[in-house]
């Protein structure tokens, strides 16, 4: 099964609005990274957050971590047609450094 | 300069044959992989290289058997592809506690 679970599975906002979508995931984690795909493209990193890290920032993105709910949330602030892609939570966790694990992505569609 | 290049982009062969994906890194990162993402965009890890050593193979069929020549390089050969196969194979590279840089993908149609 997937360590990570995503929420929602698809987002659709207008131009300028806030977009939020969640992680969840199931055994403790060494760190906990987001990443960007456009259609037809490959993955591109978006923010790494480490396990004993709550909140981090990058751009017009906004990242928190609760270790204790096991959760995660992506913020894009200020959206633009551009940001419409699929988001993906990935985890790697305390017990194999080698191994990113992603969770299924929630598809956001920003219009214009 | 692409960091993660795979080659080719787009590959197209028949059931049973055989074929190969070319991975290069040339950002000197110590570790790479190969991921497989299916038709509803799951991206599943196939098989992590630390220096040339394999790490992790996650169960996948021995019909997948990378190569890794050098550190930076880690090449993908499949025989008696199926159907099943179909999918984009993504390699990717990193070094420890960072976040992964992925290529650009190879689309592998099977029919």
């Amino acid at each position: 099964s997937q360590q990570g679970e995503e929420d929602p599975q698809a987002l659709s906002i207008q131009e300028g609005e806030n977009a939020t979508m969640n992680c969840s995931y199931k055994t403790s984690i060494n760190n906990l990274q987001w990443y960007r795909q456009n259609s037809g493209r490959g993955l591109v990193h978006l923010i790494l957050i480490r396990s004993n890290e709550r909140e981090k920032h990058s751009g017009r993105l906004r990242v928190t971590l609760d270790t204790s709910k096991k959760s995660s949330s992506l913020l894009i602030t200020a959206s633009r047609a551009a940001d419409t892609a699929s988001y993906f939570c990935a985890t790697v966790l305390r017990s194999n450094d080698y191994k990113l694990s992603f969770g299924a992505g929630t598809t956001v569609t920003v219009r214009a | 300069d692409t960091a993660v290049s795979q080659t080719p982009k787009y590959l197209v062969t028949q059931m049973g044959n055989d074929k190969s994906i070319k991975c290069e890194q040339n950002l000197g990162h110590d570790t790479m992989y190969w991921y497989k993402q299916d038709s509803k965009k799951f991206l599943k890890i196939m098989f992590s290289y630390n220096n040339k050593e394999l790490i992790i193979n996650e169960t996948v069929p021995n019909r997948f058997s990378p190569k890794s020549p050098d550190k930076a390089h880690l090449n993908l050969h499949i025989n008696s592809l199926e159907l099943g196969d179909s999918a984009v194979y993504f390699c990717a590279s990193s070094q420890l506690g960072h976040g992964y840089t992925f290529g650009s993908g190879t689309r592998l149609t099977v029919v």
